[in-house]
């Protein structure tokens, strides 16, 4: 079983939905990333949490550390929120264990 | 762009090749992290270094793979007699504290 891991795998949803994106893990962690990797490879980080809640635009990320579950939700979906989106723990010295990935797709 | 670079962003080789690829960190980072991605799957930790100082190597880093960081800057990372389960994305990340900032990778194929 893995450290980390993401449901669902993959997502299709139409423009306009609520988008949400579910990760659990079985480590002691520092903090939680969630981050954005489009087609070509490169990777942004959305958001460090290690508690509680954060919102950056229509992205919003939630942590529960007794339940060990983060959840990402997008708001008011558009394609241009179709990327793969991974959730990974930064445990000890800084090292990241990611899941293996949710792939969104949202049509218009 | 996230002020960390990789070079080559492509490599496609013959196996048993060597190949060679750089990542330069933002200037100001002490820590700079290696990463393989193969297809469909979420990045796997290959090393990390704070300053010049290599200070873990996973498991998935046979003795063909080896990394230096040689004045605490830039970092390469050699693989020696490439095999077809090394094609991957190779990922470089840099922090300087908790958030790490990730490379566009380089695409390595062995053909």
């Amino acid at each position: 079983k893995n450290e980390v891991e993401q449901s669902p795998q993959n997502l299709t949803a139409q423009e306009g939905e609520f988008i949400t994106i579910n990760c659990s893990y079985s480590v002691g962690i520092s903090a939680l990333h969630w981050l954005q990797q489009h087609p070509g490879g490169g990777i942004v980080s959305l958001f460090m949490l290690s508690s509680g809640k954060k919102k950056h635009g229509r992205l919003i990320a939630t942590i529960n550390i007794q339940e060990k579950h983060s959840s990402l939700h997008i708001t008011a979906s558009h394609p241009r929120d179709s990327a793969v989106y991974i959730c990974a723990v930064l445990q000890g010295a800084q090292k990241l264990v990611f899941g293996q990935g949710t792939r969104l797709t949202i049509n218009p | 762009d996230t002020g960390v670079s990789q070079d080559p962003r492509h490599k496609i080789t013959k196996r048993g090749q060597n190949v060679t690829f750089r990542c330069d960190p933002i200037s100001e980072h002490n820590r700079l992290y290696w990463y393989r991605q193969t297809l469909g799957q979420g990045p796997e930790f290959l090393t990390y270094f704070q300053n010049e100082a290599q200070l873990e190597k996973s498991r998935l880093l046979s003795d063909r793979f080896s990394a230096e960081r040689p004045k605490g800057s830039f970092s390469t990372l050699e693989i020696q007699r490439t095999e077809q389960g090394d094609s991957a994305m190779y990922l470089c990340a840099s922090t300087g504290q908790y958030e790490q900032y990730f490379g566009p990778g380089t695409r390595l194929t062995v053909t």
